[in-house]
């Protein structure tokens, strides 16, 4: 089955412990996405990537790093200098060769600091 | 700055009814808008796109209008029922080259029985 691979689930970080989200598509999509979701929030923009080895920042990348090294991969880093990682986070990927295309989503981590 | 805005209050209707959600925006001019829907502690699942230049898409019990001059979506489900309870989210994307999704905050809708 082609899709779109989150892990873990849930995820807990000590306060000052960088946490790495792992991301896997085989779908064959050139663009992946990370999001993070706030309780009643919408889905805010963290890094995406267009291509493999580039990536750029989205509106709240600050706290965060990412890697392209793999078409199929796209991990999120959580480091301690984000203030306030709590939160759902969200993983897509998406087309680029015909226009703008929907976007497949994974299920998601949810990641607490304890 | 792009600002994208939903009915951040639920949206409750009887079983039977349609369903009318609202995506306006200010300080952007999209190409492309998309609406999808999210379970609780789930990812968003998409339901449909529609470009700039269509004013109204459908799909099976869903349909989708785009006014670029009022900067606003409206989706409907009509003849709704208990299954299509959950939060619905509008999305943005330019066609500048930069595949770039913006999402709206979402409107939970629940359908009552």
């Amino acid at each position: 089955d082609g899709g779109i691979t989150q892990s873990p689930k849930y995820l807990f970080r000590k306060e000052g412990q960088n946490v790495t989200l792992s991301c896997e598509q085989n779908l064959n999509h050139d663009a992946m996405y990370w999001y993070r979701q706030d309780p009643g929030q919408g889905l805010r923009l963290i890094y995406y990537s267009q291509i493999v080895n580039d990536f750029q920042k989205g509106d709240i990348a600050e706290g965060y790093s990412v890697s392209r090294e793999k078409k199929e991969s796209f991990p999120l880093t959580v480091t301690s200098a984000q203030k306030n990682p709590t939160a759902f986070y969200l993983c897509a990927s998406s087309t680029v060769d015909s226009g703008v295309t929907e976007a497949f989503f994974g299920q998601g981590t949810r990641l607490t600091v304890v | 700055s792009q600002k994208i805005e939903q009915n951040s209050e639920a949206l409750n209707i009887q079983e039977g009814k349609t369903a009318t959600l609202t995506c306006n925006y200010t300080n952007y001019s999209p190409a492309y808008l998309q609406w999808y829907r999210q379970d609780p502690g789930r990812g968003p699942v998409f339901l449909l796109l529609i470009r700039e230049n269509e004013k109204e898409k459908r799909k099976e019990r869903l349909k989708v209008t785009f006014d670029t001059t009022l900067k606003q979506s409206l989706f409907h489900i009509t003849a709704s029922q208990p299954a299509d309870s959950a939060t619905y989210l509008c999305a943005l994307a330019s066609n500048s080259g930069t595949y770039k999704y913006i999402f709206g905050t979402g409107t939970r809708l629940k359908v009552l029985a």
